[in-house]
């Protein structure tokens, strides 16, 4: 079975300052992995996704992935945060050796929060 | 491009009674899915539709939850009787053709409270 961990559930980071919030997976073949964001009081939005190919991946708002496949991480990076970037991040990973229509499994969430 | 749409946005009940959310997906997008998130835990996916057919209702407690999407577009979510333990956000998600790759755009979620 699938599954993804979030070993932190908050993460706190100076303005300015790199951020990284972890994610490892599970899975019986190559992974398909996803990053949302979740702001409060609404729904989660697509950041990046890794697929094949380049193991650093870019997405939305300056955030970044990397792919590492003999540690199964997926660490979410920025070189310099925001405090607008303070919300909930979630990783999600699918297994396509499953079937065409593989359920998309959630992490339990990151809050990030970045001070002044 | 109109996002996912999601109603109501609140909804508190009591324990046994009926309840029904809505969803109107991304216009074109064939896939719709129904999540429920407890609080501290992220999304759990309940039912997967393609088209008005549905492709997986593995997680789906089927004893007390239903879902249709009669003309392939929008979509209910019913719980009867509500337990106490329903209690979460029931997010809608849509995606263009459902592939295993694509990513899912989420509506605003209905947060349901069960006394």
């Amino acid at each position: 079975a699938q599954s993804v961990a979030q070993p932190e559930d908050q993460v706190n980071v100076a303005e300015g300052n790199p951020l990284t919030v972890k994610c490892t997976y599970s899975v019986s073949g190559n992974p398909y992995l996803f990053w949302y964001v979740q702001y409060p009081n609404r729904g989660l939005q697509f950041l990046l996704k890794y697929i094949t190919g380049d193991n650093l991946v870019k997405g939305s708002y300056g955030f970044e992935a990397e792919f590492n496949k003999s540690q199964t991480s997926f660490h979410l990076k920025k070189p310099s945060a925001l405090v607008s970037d303070s919300a909930l991040y979630f990783c999600a990973v699918r297994d396509p050796m499953n079937s065409g229509y593989s359920t998309l499994t959630f992490g339990k969430g990151t809050m990030l929060l970045v001070s002044p | 491009e109109a996002g996912v749409a999601q109603s109501p946005r609140y909804k508190i009940i009591e324990k046994r009674q009926s309840v029904a959310f809505w969803c109107n997906p991304i216009s074109g997008h064939a896939t719709l899915y129904w999540y429920q998130q407890i609080l501290g835990q992220g999304p759990k996916l309940l039912i997967q539709f393609q088209n008005n057919g549905v492709v997986d209702d593995s997680q789906l407690p089927k004893d007390r939850f239903s879902a249709e999407r009669l003309k392939g577009v929008d979509s209910t979510l019913k719980i009867q009787p509500a337990k106490l333990e329903d209690s979460a956000v029931y997010l809608c998600a849509s995606s263009l053709g459902g592939t295993l790759a694509e990513g899912q755009y989420f509506g605003p979620g209905t947060r349901l409270t069960v006394l």
